[in-house]
């Protein structure tokens, strides 16, 4: 069984704050690692997929480092603003025809 | 135009019924998948498809079968609905199977419920 951790579980956080999250998953067997955006009522939208160590993504405010030697991913996100409200989750797989594990997501909620 | 998307939305019915969700992709990918969201939250795979053939098939009970007519179509048969089955049932395609850079598109999911 993989698993695959996301902390924290929730995160309340004002405009303009910069904040990060963690996705822990098994360090053996890598394979990719996929983060998702997932707005209430929508579905889940791709953001990063990272497959080399110490790769770094970045897509507008948000960007993501990857260590698959331990095992874990940061997702950050500088400025918050309320339109990034969502559930971001992260997805590991170990190889080519394997499947997706997800994490449970972190919840982040953003206010005036 | 939804690149990915199912029907129905919602899907309220009785204990025992056999009911269908049908999936369809136009985004000329070749591999589908199903995904249901528990009471946990987490996101699980059911099964995935690869060009009409079926890679993935996770420990799931006989009474869900996945039907491919074709690459673009991915239809979820229920049978004997139980209570437990009541969920958030989400389709996915990719590109291909295998690429390490591959990216999954979700379609909006049906909302299950079972009395």
């Amino acid at each position: 069984i993989l698993n695959v951790e996301q902390s924290p579980q929730s995160l309340h956080v004002q405009e303009g704050d910069s904040t990060n999250f963690t996705c822990s998953f098994p360090s053996s067997n890598f394979y990719a690692l996929h983060w998702y955006r997932w707005e209430t009522a929508k579905s889940p939208e791709a953001l990063f997929v990272m497959t080399l160590n110490g790769d770094e993504k970045k897509k507008g405010r948000i960007s993501a480092t990857l260590n698959t030697k331990e095992g874990y991913s940061y997702l950050y996100i500088k400025g918050s603003q309320p339109e990034d409200s969502a559930t971001y989750l992260c997805a590991f797989r170990t190889g080519t025809a394997s499947k997706l594990t997800f994490g449970t997501g972190t919840r982040l909620q953003v206010t005036l | 135009d939804t690149a990915v998307s199912q029907t129905p939305k919602y899907l309220v019915t009785q204990m025992g019924n056999d009911k269908s969700i049908k999936c369809e992709q136009n985004l000329g990918h070749d591999t589908m998948y199903w995904y249901k969201q528990d009471s946990k939250k987490f996101l699980k795979i059911m099964f995935s498809y690869n060009n009409k053939e079926l890679i993935i098939n996770e420990t799931v009970p006989n009474r869900f079968s996945p039907k491919s007519p074709d690459k673009a179509h991915l239809n979820l048969h229920i049978n004997s609905l139980e209570l437990g089955d009541s969920a958030v049932y989400f389709c996915a395609s990719s590109q291909y199977l295998g690429g390490a850079g591959e990216t999954q598109y979700f379609g909006p999911g049906t909302r299950l419920l079972v009395l």
